[in-house]
């Protein structure tokens, strides 16, 4: 089974408007981690934002804004008024337990359309 | 700020050849990943080394070594090239044992394999 899973392989979006990112995991450890990143065409992987499952409120980074829903198993990426240079590869991830190791979901591509 | 440099961002080889991809980090992160990236299948970890010497296979580690002799640096080394290991070659870095802390990722290799 997987264990992180984005279901929208690809989005369009127009730009100025707010994008929703799906991300539900699977994990029987009651302490986790999520993350988000960025990957544009040029290949970098940039780190967005992170969640701690005993983390009181959704995470928030300027734009971005993270809608965990606990007993769901959801970690949806929220980027309010989209900008053309969001459009990119958004993967993403989950640490468990205190394993250094995150594991990845597949992506979601995310096309920003002026 | 976290800077993890990969020796090249493309690298063309024949079959049958060793080839050394190499990565640098600067921030003294214990922790180095190798990761391999295809198009729909997200990132997959090969190799990850917690310490100089110590290194520990991931989900896909045949065809692959990897050498850790200095902390700042995690090679990974592809003992006989296939055509088969054409892909996207990412590292990272974290540190040891902080949940909350992301990896941080170099620009990526691309390798095509001929």
């Amino acid at each position: 089974a997987q264990k992180i899973t984005q279901t929208q392989p690809g989005m369009f979006v127009q730009e100025k408007e707010a994008v929703t990112l799906d991300c539900t995991y699977d994990t029987s450890d009651p302490s986790y981690g999520l993350f988000w990143y960025k990957q544009p065409s040029s290949g970098e992987m940039i780190f967005l934002i992170y969640q701690g499952s005993y983390d009181q409120q959704n995470a928030t980074e300027g734009r971005y804004s993270l809608n965990f829903q606990k007993a769901r198993k959801s970690a949806n990426l929220v980027i309010s008024a989209s900008q053309l240079g969001d459009s990119a590869m958004y993967f993403c991830a989950m640490r468990e337990g205190r394993d250094d190791k995150i594991i990845f979901g597949k992506g979601t591509r995310l096309h920003i359309l002026p | 700020d976290v800077k993890v440099t990969q020796s090249s961002r493309y690298l063309v080889k024949r079959t049958g050849e060793k080839v050394f991809l190499e990565c640098v980090q600067d921030m003294d992160h214990e922790n180095m990943f190798w990761y391999r990236q295809d198009p729909g299948l997200g990132l997959r970890l090969i190799y990850f080394s917690y310490d100089v010497k110590m290194k520990e296979k991931g989900d896909i580690p045949e065809g692959y070594s990897v050498s850790r002799e200095k902390k700042e640096r995690f090679s990974l080394i592809l003992e006989s090239a296939s055509t088969n290991q054409t892909s996207m070659y990412l590292c990272a870095s974290s540190f040891l044992d902080r949940a909350s802390q992301p990896q941080h990722f170099g620009d990526g290799t691309r390798l095509s394999i001929l």
